[in-house]
């Protein structure tokens, strides 16, 4: 079945620093979803991207889609406080019928801040 | 307020007692979800439903069981639960298979 991997699991920086974050899929994605997931919270939603080779941004947040739609990346610049929390990505698969509906979250990675 | 609201939040059990943690959303979404939370694994999908009276397995479905009757529930069934149950779990919801709102959680152990 289809598989994302997430790394790094953990990451520690320094509050200035920037930091990525990696998925990679076993199988071509329809779209890639991110979420953050604070302490003790839910997972909230980030962004989707659909497109091969997306870029998008929010405020300090960048968001890319790869070219052959199997990894994704989200880049962190000058990190903050309130950035801390667990990035999770999400594959969607493109098979069509009820298997859209299926989701395969990646292991997330682990932020910490140090201010 | 638009939410998707799990019941119970924390919940300690004994192995092989039936259990239904609800879930519930006020969005009139059309897509539901469930998913449990365990360290190091990241969140796995045990079930989600596209509609009403369509339910599909996601990675880990064995030993669970749902069911959509009406749109806005979607409960979670552990008909004889085992230690490996425990875990947290979130109910999700969505309009068009993307963005997903999910709930608070439940902290379920089985002892």
């Amino acid at each position: 079945g289809q598989q994302v991997m997430q790394i790094p699991q953990y990451q520690h920086v320094q509050e200035g620093e920037d930091f990525t974050t990696y998925c990679n899929s076993s199988t071509t994605l329809s779209n890639i979803q991110w979420y953050k997931q604070r302490p003790g919270g839910h997972p909230v939603f980030l962004i989707q991207l659909v497109k091969s080779g997306e870029v998008k941004k929010q405020k300090r947040l960048t968001f890319q889609f790869g070219e052959a739609k199997k990894n994704s990346s989200l880049h962190i610049t000058a990190t903050q406080t309130t950035d801390v929390g667990t990035y999770f990505c999400a594959g969607q698969s493109g098979a069509g019928g009820t298997s859209y509906g299926k989701l395969t979250f990646g292991q997330g990675t682990i932020l910490t801040v140090h201010p | 307020e638009a939410q998707v609201t799990q019941n119970p939040r924390y919940l300690i059990t004994v192995t092989g007692k039936k259990l239904t943690v609800t879930c519930s959303q006020n969005m009139n979404h059309e897509y539901m979800s469930w998913y449990r939370q365990d360290p190091g694994l990241g969140l796995r999908q045990i079930y989600y439903s596209m509609n009403v009276e369509v339910t599909d397995k996601g990675d880990v479905p064995e030993g669970y069981k749902v069911s959509r009757k009406e749109k806005r529930n979607f409960p979670l069934i552990l008909e004889s639960p085992s230690p490996n149950q425990t875990s947290l779990y979130f109910c999700a919801s969505s309009l068009t298979y993307n963005e997903q709102f999910f709930g608070p959680g439940t902290r379920l152990t089985v002892l």
